[in-house]
């Protein structure tokens, strides 16, 4: 069975900082392209970045370009986004999810709250 | 950028009747690359329609997918109560990535 738990949220002052990580398992992490999606309270989807299925590729939403980061280790079958320069209009929850040009699957989600 | 406008906001329905959503792009899209997810209040999307027009694993054959261009279209034929949700449609392109419409909300009437 397909699996994706994220975990990492939390509450963070605006400026902070924050590492999510979502740990894969059911499948062959290593082959599988994976994204992060968000979506604020009460709001719709909206795309945050992708990598390929080796790490090689990056892509971003302009909105989160320069401050996040994604990576993956495909050792440990883990995806990561690295958040930095938090502002609170990044409160979200926060989807891992696998799949290329179609999300096939998607964690539960984790929620990051920017707010002093 | 594409730009996916879904219609209407929200459909007022009751079981057992047919619900007809729509996703509109602003420019063409690929329909191999079109897709559409339903979700629940406090779960996680789930993917219903891959390739504009195929069922995903699980799903049951009252949901169907229609379109090309820039008309994408996502028919319930018969509402049970466990369909009554938000569903999104998505395309996939080169740049930036997933574009999700802003979604259609399906509620008992």
């Amino acid at each position: 069975e397909v699996q994706l738990v994220e975990s990492g949220g939390g509450l963070v002052q605006p400026g902070g900082s924050l590492r999510l990580s979502c740990a894969a398992s059911g499948f062959t992490f290593s082959s599988y392209w994976m994204h992060w999606v968000r979506q604020a309270p009460g709001k719709g989807l909206v795309w945050v970045s992708r990598i390929n299925s080796d790490g090689s590729s990056t892509s971003y939403a302009d909105s989160v370009k320069g401050r996040f980061t994604i990576s993956r280790d495909n050792a440990k079958n883990t995806l990561y986004l690295q958040m930095n320069s938090l502002r609170a209009e990044d409160t979200a929850v926060y989807y891992c999810a696998r799949g290329s040009k179609t999300v096939e699957y998607w964690g539960q989600g984790t929620l990051v709250t920017v707010s002093s | 950028e594409i730009v996916l406008t879904q219609s209407p906001g929200t459909l007022s329905l009751s079981p057992g009747e047919r619900a007809t959503l729509s996703c509109r792009a602003s420019q063409s899209v690929s329909s191999s690359y079109l897709a559409w997810y339903q979700q629940k209040p406090g779960q996680a999307p789930r993917l219903l329609i891959y390739g504009a027009s195929s069922r995903a694993t699980g799903i049951p054959d009252r949901f169907s997918g229609s379109g090309s261009g820039t008309d994408f279209t996502l028919t319930i034929s018969r509402l049970e109560p466990e369909d009554f949700a938000v569903y999104y449609c998505q395309q996939y392109g080169s740049s930036p990535g997933l574009t999700f419409g802003g979604g259609t909300k399906v509620e008992i009437k």
